[in-house]
């Protein structure tokens, strides 16, 4: 079965801070896509990064960061010199390659997310 | 681009009593989804659709959660009657070709007393 844990339930730091939150996923599936959202106050889930199964290459976006592990089932996001706009609740999605009708990936299985509060 | 629309934003309702919300998806996007997002919880599947068909409501509780999408474009998720623990944020998604991206409307907050 799917799953995904992210074991950090809130995270407080004070701004310039980098933050790393952790991401750890079970799945039998060899081909799959995971995913970062980030989740404001105002409640929309943001989309941040999808990464497939078969790229396992690091990405840098700015102030954010992922590094993508197969060996360990982790995909963790790192935030450089955190800012308070960056507060908010990110949650962590792994999802099959195909949902066998619509020829694109399946449901999305989320993590019960990490809140992260920027102080300044 | 416009994106995810819905509405209400917020409902109050006690319960045993009915509510219905509205999803209009980003203007092309075949698949919508519709998750519920239980407070300290992430989202959880209720039901997918491609185009006006069902793909996957094996967690909708189909005794009180009725859901449609006809003319495949704007969706309307019901439920009656409503119990106390459907209390929760009802978010919905669409996503366009092959492989892409699931895109989140802002969510109707729901609260039954």
């Amino acid at each position: 079965a799917q799953k995904v844990t992210q074991a950090q339930t809130e995270i407080s730091v004070v701004e310039k801070e980098d933050v790393t939150l952790d991401c750890v996923y079970e799945t039998r599936d060899t081909t799959y896509y995971l995913f970062w959202y980030k989740q404001p106050p105002s409640g929309e889930l943001v989309f941040l990064i999808r990464r497939n199964s078969f790229d396992e290459q690091n990405e840098i976006s700015g102030r954010y960061s992922w590094n993508f592990q197969k060996s360990t089932s982790s995909f963790n996001f790192t935030i450089t010199a955190s800012q308070v706009v960056d507060s908010a609740v990110y949650f962590c999605a792994l999802s099959e390659a195909d949902d066998g009708v619509s020829g694109g990936y399946n449901k999305l299985i989320f993590g019960a997310g990490t809140r992260l509060a920027v102080h300044p | 681009e416009a994106g995810v629309a819905q509405s209400p934003r917020y409902k109050i309702i006690e319960k045993r009593q009915s509510v219905a919300f509205w999803c209009n998806p980003i203007s092309g996007h075949a698949t919508l989804y519709w998750y519920q997002q239980i407070l300290g919880q992430g989202p959880k599947l209720l039901i997918q659709f491609q185009n006006n068909g069902v793909v996957d409501d094996s967690q909708l509780p189909k005794d009180r959660f009725s859901a449609e999408r006809l003319k495949g474009v704007d969706s309307t998720l019901k439920i009656q009657p409503a119990k106390l623990e459907d209390s929760a944020v009802y978010l919905c998604a669409s996503r366009g070709a092959v492989q892409e991206t699931q895109y989140f409307g802002p969510g109707t907050r729901l609260l039954v007393l």
